[in-house]
């Protein structure tokens, strides 16, 4: 099973959105709606931020959103600030597997 | 306050073994389904095992079916990792987190420990 596919980097000015896109196949991705998405402060363990595509766990802000299309999910950040600047990686059901984690994409806040 | 502190972790040799620890407190954990995530230096995540609320299901990455064994025990509040015939490439960061199911199948990981390294080098 491969890792599904994020982009390396992506960025933004404080207040902007940010997407990240997660790429997988129709054995993962496609073909459940159990993609979650995770990030993670350098030296410190990742935290869930979105469960089943679109929860929202307690605590973690509106600001993030994420959605399916697909083979592919995506994370918004919107309104953009300081302490979002972080790795974030999506994962996925994937059956047999039957966890995959994405690439990982770095989150810089300009 | 809930928490996971894993423990075990350390530097050993190609072939060797290794046995993690995972104590946790602040929820019921035998409502829910238990798992080991690792991080080699500088890496993505990978999924390593899972395993449900009462033991019944568990499952292993391809990578390390038939080396590795997870348990739980459900008294002390405690998940461990056997890691038997240690490769190189199993030297990462491992983190026990937990399940937002009772099941290990179809969930999150909601919550994370800090991690304990293994480094497996001669």
């Amino acid at each position: 099973q491969s890792a599904l596919t994020q982009p390396p980097s992506a960025s933004g000015s404080p207040g902007q959105s940010v997407t990240i896109s997660c790429t997988g196949t129709s054995s993962d991705v496609g073909g459940y709606n159990y993609v979650s998405w995770y990030q993670q402060h350098p030296g410190k363990a990742p935290k869930l931020m979105i469960y089943e595509v679109s929860k929202r766990p307690s605590g973690v802000p509106d600001r993030f959103s994420g959605s399916k299309s697909g083979n592919t999910a995506s994370l918004t950040v919107s309104g953009l600030q300081a302490e979002d600047e972080a790795d974030y990686y999506c994962s996925s059901y994937a059956g047999s597997t039957p966890y995959v984690f994405g690439t990982g994409t770095k989150v810089t806040v300009l | 306050e809930v928490q996971l502190v894993e423990s075990g972790g350390g530097l050993v040799q190609p072939g060797r073994s290794l046995r993690l620890s995972c104590a946790a407190s602040g929820f019921t954990f035998d409502d829910y389904a238990m798992h080991w995530v690792r991080q080699a230096p500088g890496k993505g995540l990978e999924w390593v095992s899972g395993i449900s609320w009462n033991s019944g299901s568990i499952g292993y990455a391809d990578s390390v079916k038939g080396r590795f064994t997870i348990s739980r025990d459900n008294a002390k509040n405690s998940l461990y990792l056997q890691m038997n015939s240690l490769r190189a490439e199993d030297t990462a960061l491992y983190y026990c987190a937990k399940g937002n199911s009772g099941s290990y199948l179809f969930g999150a990981f909601d919550i994370w420990g800090q991690g304990t390294m293994v480094t497996v080098s001669s």
